[in-house]
């Protein structure tokens, strides 16, 4: 086990709705990076945190946004969700380069 | 974000044999590179990395090769367990602070007994 922990495990939305998953980093981890898989495919950089400021962004809109906590723990919004949000959500603490990820959120939108 | 096909490639092999897993990058630029595993309702697992100032790694029953000239990486499993039967998929990024790894479509790994 890495020690990244996210809640919840499952979550059911629809179209429209807004969600927070969260994430609890790996103790001594300063870094926290988010990412969506897709049914079959590999994980897609969200964006990363370090030290509670966005650090880094992929191709992904607006509404999708984060935060993270004097504790290193984080959370990830996404607004106004779509049908193609369906996916599991990871996160990944670090404290260089080398990313430890959580057992991941799936999300499923109807 | 990357394109990643939808049908992935799969590697059987017998029990005890050796694995070898294959993965092309495409950035020239990409400096350091990781290797995970996941398995079916988990999370990637890290199993092993590598800097581009470097052509080879092992660990324990893994290796990481690296050719920088062709962009290829691959992962070699020794004596192939059935544990370790999962989806591969390497990550590569080009960024000296971990940011935006770009992962590879990810190669199952089937073991048979």
């Amino acid at each position: 086990e890495t020690g990244v922990t996210q809640s919840p495990t499952h979550l059911i939305k629809t179209r429209g709705q807004q969600v927070t998953l969260r994430c609890s980093s790996q103790s001594g981890h300063n870094t926290v990076s988010w990412y969506q898989q897709a049914l079959g495919q590999g994980p897609q950089f969200i964006f990363q945190y370090y030290r509670e400021e966005e650090n880094g962004r992929g191709n992904f809109p607006p509404r999708f946004s984060g935060l993270q906590f004097p504790n290193y723990s984080s959370e990830l919004n996404v607004n106004a969700l779509e049908l193609d949000d369906s996916a599991l959500y990871l996160c990944a603490s670090s404290r260089d380069t080398r990313q430890f990820f959580g057992p991941g959120t799936r999300l499923t939108v109807l | 974000g990357e394109s990643v096909g939808l049908h992935l490639p799969t590697l059987s092999v017998q029990e005890g044999d050796n694995s070898i897993i294959n993965c092309a990058y495409s950035n020239s630029a990409s400096d350091y590179f990781i290797w995970y595993k996941q398995e079916s309702g988990k999370g990637p697992q890290f199993i092993i990395d590598i800097r581009s100032n470097m052509d080879k790694r092992q660990g324990q029953r893994v290796t990481v090769l690296l050719n920088k000239t062709v962009k290829h990486l691959s992962l070699q499993i020794a004596a192939t367990q059935p544990g370790d039967s999962a989806v591969y998929f390497c990550a590569e990024t080009a960024d000296n602070y971990g940011q935006n790894f770009v992962f590879g479509p990810g190669t199952r790994l089937s073991v048979l007994p």
